[in-house]
């Protein structure tokens, strides 16, 4: 079945260090991908997303690259902030609708 | 545009009791889901709706846990008994679907924090 995998945490950076949390997908047919933040005490949001092979989302300096030959769908960010601190999850939902979603990355930033 | 609304956002039960959440999804989203998203795990589809139709609730554990979305607007879930296992926080989601179109973004409520003693 389809299924998203993605690195597990926790990740702790200083803060205006390289982010990368890895997300690798298996889908049968043509997926959308995302990622979802989920900040301390609230609900998921959607950070960015792509629709097909070799879109690029980006959002608020965060950005990924459907890439269909790796099935990944890497999120990255040059200079992570404090604010930044959340747990992130990357999703696909396929052609039937249903989304799957990964196990979550917590990322802690500190000044 | 008001978001995904649900209540209550904390309940504490003690086991084999009975427990119901409600949602009010984002007016126009015909699609609804009900996911489970227990602590340190992502979330787990329990159940979606077209309109007031299943779609999908092939998690969903229909000895104890049941779902309806009668007028395709709001819905609610209800879990009865209650196990141990089923602390978690449970997440509502809409989405304005598109038959066959898979970029439909989903809409998050704040979620109910479910603890079963």
């Amino acid at each position: 079945g389809d299924s998203v995998t993605q690195m597990e945490g926790p990740v702790t950076l200083s803060e205006e260090a390289f982010l990368t949390i890895n997300c690798t997908y298996t889908a049968t047919g043509y997926p959308s991908l995302f990622w979802y933040v989920q900040y301390p005490g609230e609900g998921l949001q959607l950070l960015l997303k792509a629709t097909k092979a070799d879109d690029k989302g980006s959002n608020k300096g965060f950005e990924a690259t459907y890439r269909k030959e790796t099935t990944s769908f890497h999120l990255e960010k040059g200079s992570v902030q404090v604010s930044d601190s959340a747990v992130y999850f990357c999703a696909l939902v396929n052609t039937g609708n249903q989304f799957y979603f990964g196990t979550g990355t917590s990322l802690t930033v500190i000044p | 545009e008001a978001g995904v609304a649900q209540s209550p956002r904390y309940k504490i039960i003690e086991k084999r009791q009975s427990v119901a959440f409600w949602c009010n999804p984002i007016s126009g989203h015909a699609t609804l889901y009900w996911y489970q998203q227990i602590l340190g795990q992502g979330p787990k589809l329990l159940i979606q709706f077209q309109n007031n139709g299943v779609v999908d609730d092939s998690q969903l554990p229909k000895d104890r846990f049941s779902a309806e979305r009668l007028k395709g607007v709001d819905s609610t879930l209800k879990i009865q008994p209650a196990k141990l296992e089923d602390s978690a926080v449970y997440l509502c989601a809409s989405s304005f679907n598109l038959i066959r179109q898979t970029n439909n973004e989903q809409f998050f409520g704040p979620g109910t924090r479910l603890t079963v003693l």
